[in-house]
């Protein structure tokens, strides 16, 4: 799986939009580029996948530029509770020939404040 | 999303016991499982694939041995800390595949169950 790179914090003001960045650029061409958070001592929750596309949820939007190298998480109005580990993963989709195991990276943590 | 548990959500043992922690998909059948560590301020770290029916795939650096792995079914797989010591204390995670078939797994999603804290003493 290729490699992220993410800052490895960042604060927001509550009701304002975070935008979380992603490095990827030794992307291949059938990884999709996913979103995971962690709330302290959670599991890890799904927001949003793309393969090249922008995409959106109730949770979030995805952008990915064009040559796939970068993506951003765009959560548009942050309250207190999406303080949380953010990370960016990219994967090759569980199917027949693959695991679709998740690699984690350091991810961005995200300080929502008041 | 869909469920997927986690028992216990804590446990305390005594050095050179044994623990074992369940993993269960509540809605939706999965032929694989993963297993992760985290240690405190660290991400997660993959320690094994389960395969229901066959041997789980361990990463590089996991002892085989002392984190046995048994994917008895296609709800359930478990992971037995042998011999634990100190230094196993951590939070483990599992995850599960979605099959994107039935109820509300979705395909392409990864489900995690809500970790399990062991603390050996």
């Amino acid at each position: 799986d290729a490699k992220t790179t993410q800052p490895p914090s960042m604060d927001c003001a509550e009701g304002r939009a975070a935008n979380l960045p992603c490095n990827h650029s030794t992307i291949s061409g059938n990884e999709y580029v996913y979103w995971y958070r962690q709330i302290h001592s959670q599991g890890p929750q799904y927001i949003i996948h793309g393969l090249k596309n922008n995409e959106t949820n109730e949770m979030a939007s995805l952008i990915i530029t064009e040559d796939r190298k970068s993506s951003t998480l765009i959560l548009p109005h942050a309250t207190l509770r999406d303080t949380a580990v953010y990370y960016c993963i990219v994967r090759v989709p569980y199917g027949s020939s693959n695991t679709g195991k998740l690699i984690f990276g350091q991810g961005t943590t995200l300080q929502v404040k008041p | 999303g869909a469920v997927v548990s986690q028992h216990p959500s804590w446990v305390i043992c005594k050095s050179g016991t044994s623990v074992k922690i369940e993993c269960r998909s509540l809605d939706f059948q999965a032929t694989t499982m993963f297993w992760y560590r985290q240690f405190p301020k660290q991400s997660l770290m993959l320690m094994a694939t389960s395969n229901e029916g066959s041997k789980a795939t361990y990463e590089q650096g996991v002892e085989k041995d002392k984190f046995l792995i048994n994917h008895a079914s296609l709800t359930l797989s478990t992971l037995t800390v042998t011999s634990a010591h100190p230094e196993d204390s951590s939070f483990y995670i599992c995850s599960v595949n979605g099959r994107g078939t039935s109820g509300r797994a979705k395909l392409r999603e990864q489900y995690f169950g809500p970790g399990t804290r062991l603390t050996v003493t």
